[in-house]
């Protein structure tokens, strides 16, 4: 049981290059989060998936799509990164029981150039 | 207005002393408070989490809610230098979206 997962743990774009950040749990939660860490800051929600199949945006989705792929993966695209792009990103999931817990992936970090 | 407010700190206090944080949120609505200790470089780690008034221990920790005042603390008991770390406050209505305060940092020293 690995948890949640994410790849690449560090990555170096030049500014209007794409990417994808790929997260997967293996714990067959519903719910998945992709946030953005910017120093000093809190963290701050990009999109969220109530369930396989449905994808919402959070407070901070401009420049970003994501992709439900399956239950387990939950996919975060950038098309054309730009320097305000530089940060951390954590994906995470909740259990549908026990949604108290919100677990996180150990983050990819991100520099736009 | 931020949805959640925290002091950035950092917060220093000698160890085996109280460590009081505190939270205050924008959004009546939300229904769900919870406490995350960060240490640098590292995901979030969920410490407590309340739903109703008043106050909920768990070892060292307390959580207080005052839903009318709207605000969240969080004391940490004999406090250890492991302690220290960055410390967020999250809200939700309904575990779809979460608000983040930016953290306040703790200082624990021996």
């Amino acid at each position: 049981n690995a948890g949640v997962t994410q790849t690449p743990k560090f990555q170096v774009l030049k500014t209007g290059q794409s990417m994808t950040l790929q997260c997967a749990q293996d714990m067959n939660h519903n719910s998945m989060y992709w946030y953005r860490q910017d120093p000093g800051m809190g963290l701050r929600l990009i999109y969220y998936s109530a369930s396989e199949g449905t994808t919402d945006k959070g407070e901070v989705p401009n420049g970003y799509n994501v992709s439900r792929l399956n239950k387990r993966e939950f996919s975060l695209r950038l098309e054309s990164a730009a320097p305000s792009q530089t940060s951390v990103y954590f994906c995470a999931s909740i259990p549908t029981r026990g949604k108290e817990t919100q677990y996180f992936g150990p983050g990819t970090r991100l520099l736009v150039l | 207005q931020k949805e959640v407010e925290q002091n950035s700190g950092p917060l220093s206090v000698p160890e085996g002393a109280i460590a009081s944080l505190n939270c205050t949120y924008s959004d009546r609505g939300s229904q769900s408070f919870f406490w995350y200790r960060q240490y640098s470089g590292k995901s979030p780690e969920l410490i407590m989490f309340i739903y109703s008034n008043g106050d909920k221990e768990d070892g060292r920790f307390t959580a207080q809610l005052n839903k009318a005042s709207q605000y969240v603390s969080l004391l940490i008991r004999d406090s250890q230098p492991s302690d220290s770390a960055t410390y967020l406050c999250a809200v939700t209505r309904n575990f779809n979206k979460f608000y983040f305060g930016s953290g306040t940092k703790l200082n624990v020293k021996p």
